[in-house]
């Protein structure tokens, strides 16, 4: 099974900055099936990325993903006021299983 | 708009059983892989099973495998989890959760659209 460690636990920000989220996988993600969801409290998971790096209809361009093999990450160019939210990646590129990350909370600096 | 109503949850004792049911509407429903997603209070996501578009390939977690069954009915547009033999662990919200478009032949994908959940709990 691939686990997928997310990294910062907790990421302290101010509106308008640029957001990082790391995602590594313990062992390399098949055809970068890699995908990044945002969850608000209260709310279900929404999806944001898909193939590590395409974006899910609907989702703002100030959202990006990169990355391959076993390192992936999430960018928020410029952070608005409603994208203090968790944030998980999750892997689907190696059966027989689906994983997410731990997940990452990005909170108001 | 594609929704899915989960429906299904509750209270029961440990060892006990309960059957989770999802009504899937606005798509075509046996053109996607189906799946189901909890998270314990506070807790993250964790993807409990899934199943291709006519239900001939499963997959489950380590956690739940032997003691849930995912299954659909396409006539019906729905999804079900039965879970048997439940642990206090397994209290959770549940998620019915839909595959992203390519994703018939698979039980496994990435999730595009999202239930609410129905919260399931497990205590004596």
């Amino acid at each position: 099974e691939i686990v997928l460690t997310q990294s910062p636990g907790t990421l302290s920000l101010s509106p308008g900055e640029r957001a990082t989220f790391s995602c590594r996988a313990s062992q390399r993600v098949g055809s970068s099936y890699l995908a990044w969801y945002q969850q608000r409290p209260g709310q279900a998971p929404r999806l944001l990325i898909y193939g590590a790096s395409t974006r899910a209809t609907g989702i703002p361009d100030r959202f990006s993903g990169s990355g391959s093999g076993t390192v992936f990450t999430l960018t928020i160019s410029r952070l608005e006021p409603e994208d203090f939210a968790v944030y998980y990646c999750q892997q689907y590129g190696s059966s027989p299983s689906i994983t997410f990350g731990q997940g990452t909370r990005l909170e108001i600096k | 708009e594609v929704q899915l109503v989960e429906s299904g949850g509750g209270a029961v004792r440990p060892g006990g059983s309960l059957r989770l049911s999802c009504a899937a509407s606005g798509l075509n429903f046996d053109d996607y892989g189906m799946s189901w997603v909890r998270q314990a209070p506070g807790k993250g996501l964790e993807w409990v099973a899934g199943i291709n578009w006519n239900g001939d390939s499963t997959g489950y977690a380590d956690s739940v495998k032997g003691r849930f069954i995912i299954s659909r009915d396409n006539a019906k547009n729905s999804l079900y989890l039965q879970m048997d033999s439940l642990r206090a662990e397994d209290t959770a919200l549940y998620h019915c959760a839909k595959y992203g478009s390519g994703s018939f032949l698979y039980f496994y994908y990435y999730i595009d659209v999202w239930g609410k959940g129905t919260t399931v709990t497990v205590s004596s």
